[in-house]
């Protein structure tokens, strides 16, 4: 079975300072997506990023970066000089391409808060 | 505005009622899910239509059903509604029901059951 875990549940930064939110994966398959959504205070959830498991390579865009590593089953985001926009909680999800119909399983979330 | 769109809003109504929660994906998208998110369970993936055949269910009650209709907007019923189906339902549409794809929520339907 797929499962996500976000073991941090609260995080609070003063901002300009640099957040990283941890993610745990488990799953058997060898194919692979995992993503990361963004939930703000107006609560609909926001698509941030995608990766595969067959590329490792990390990435940076913009102010948020992650690193992939398939080694330790973990996907942690970064954003970088955090703002008071970014106040959200972020969700880690995992989809199985061998499932085939491309259901997400969601950790429980990091609730971020960005202090001004 | 991820062009996916949820109504209602904001649904209050009473346990034993039954209701409806509409959504229409984003133009083009042709796969709708639908996930409940719960502050006991967090979000939870209930079901999938692709094409207006039902493709996938996961932690869906039989109280609850679905259904996508021609023009592939898509319908959550809920029957017999207990307290604890008040939650926040989110419908999210992709472009294929198979590979992978993002998937776009809309902006959610708070249920209230009193």
């Amino acid at each position: 079975a797929q499962k996500v875990t976000q073991a941090q549940t609260e995080i609070s930064v003063v901002e300009k300072e640099d957040v990283t939110l941890d993610c745990v994966y488990e799953t058997r398959d060898t194919t692979y997506y995992l993503f990361w959504y963004k939930q703000p205070p107006s609560g609909e959830l926001v698509f941030l990023i995608r990766r595969n498991s067959f590329d490792e390579q990390n990435e940076i865009s913009g102010r948020y970066s992650w690193n992939f590593q398939k080694s330790t089953s973990s996907f942690n985001f970064t954003i970088t000089a955090s703002q008071v926009v970014d106040s959200a909680v972020y969700f880690c999800a995992l989809s199985l391409v061998p499932d085939g119909n491309n259901r997400l399983a969601f950790g429980k979330g990091n609730q971020v808060v960005v202090i001004p | 505005d991820s062009g996916v769109t949820q109504t209602p809003k904001h649904l209050i109504t009473a346990t034993g009622q039954r209701v409806t929660l509409r959504c229409s994906p984003r133009s083009g998208d042709l796969s709708v899910y639908w996930y409940q998110q719960s502050l006991d369970q967090g979000l939870q993936f209930l079901i999938q239509y692709y094409n207006g055949e039902e493709r996938a269910k996961g932690n869906i009650l039989e109280r609850f059903s679905a259904q996508q209709f021609p023009d592939l907007h898509s319908e959550l019923n809920l029957s017999s509604l207990e307290l604890g189906d008040s939650a926040l339902y989110f419908c999210a549409s992709s472009a294929s029901g198979t590979g992978v794809h993002e998937q776009f929520f809309g902006p959610g339907t708070r249920l209230t059951v009193l």
